[in-house]
């Protein structure tokens, strides 16, 4: 149980397009999932956490207008990557908390690869 | 927020047992303490968590000392693909508060 599912695994995009990252949680429903990116031999970094139905929170220094959340059910955060650089190249992980429970544990997806030539 | 402080790399052999340890000196009354190994280009995988004493599943175990300032992961027996990067991360649970991770010990396991 508790399976966290994202797509694409891995995409390659234009600079100035725009590309989005679906986060499932597959047998379990997530009040709260978290969206990371992580560089190249470097940590994982909280950009910001998923509330279904609210407005994301960002965490300082991630630009709300250029990576859009939605957490439209209890089942499914997007991530879209807007206007796309080189330099948002990266490897974006979600995560999901267990709804209903006071849970301290998350559930990660496998993560999906961007590159943005 | 509970920063954590791990070795970055450790080294080992194949049958070993490996105890990784993270100080966390400003952990809060209802922090938990969560184990992660990652490998590359996948997303962390849960090891073990635990909020005081001693935590045992099938794959590892995790000491928190009484006054919970630091842990350690205990993996017994290594293989080589235990090779990856573990982090500690002392949570708070709900919201976004407690989630920085620190940079994760890389663990080498040797034939």
């Amino acid at each position: 149980g508790a399976v966290v599912s994202q797509h694409p695994s891995r995409v390659i995009c234009k600079s100035g397009t725009s590309v989005k990252i679906e986060c499932r949680s597959l047998d379990f429903q997530a009040t709260t999932m978290f969206w990371y990116r992580q560089f190249p031999k470097q940590s994982l970094m909280l950009m910001a956490t998923s509330n279904e139905g609210s407005k994301a929170t960002y965490e300082q220094g991630v630009e709300k207008d250029k990576f859009l959340i939605n957490h439209a059910s209890l089942t499914l955060s997007t991530l879209t990557v807007t206007s796309a650089h080189p330099e948002d190249s990266s490897f974006y992980i979600c995560s999901a908390r267990v709804a209903g429970v006071s849970s301290y544990e998350q559930y990660f997806g496998p993560g999906t690869r961007l590159t943005v030539t | 927020l509970a920063k954590t402080t791990q070795p970055i790399s450790m080294d080992s052999y194949e049958g070993q047992e490996v105890n990784i340890t993270c100080s966390h000196n400003n952990i809060a009354t209802n922090d938990y303490i969560t184990w992660y190994q990652q490998f590359p280009s996948q997303g962390p995988r849960f090891i073990i968590q635990g909020y005081k004493t001693k935590v045992t599943n099938e794959v590892a175990s995790l000491f928190i000392p009484a006054d919970r300032k630091s842990s350690t992961l205990s993996l017994p027996r290594v293989s080589l693909s235990d090779t990856a990067v573990y982090y500690c991360l002392v949570d708070s649970g709900g919201g976004a508060d407690g989630l920085t991770f620190g940079k994760g010990t890389h663990l080498i396991i040797q034939p």
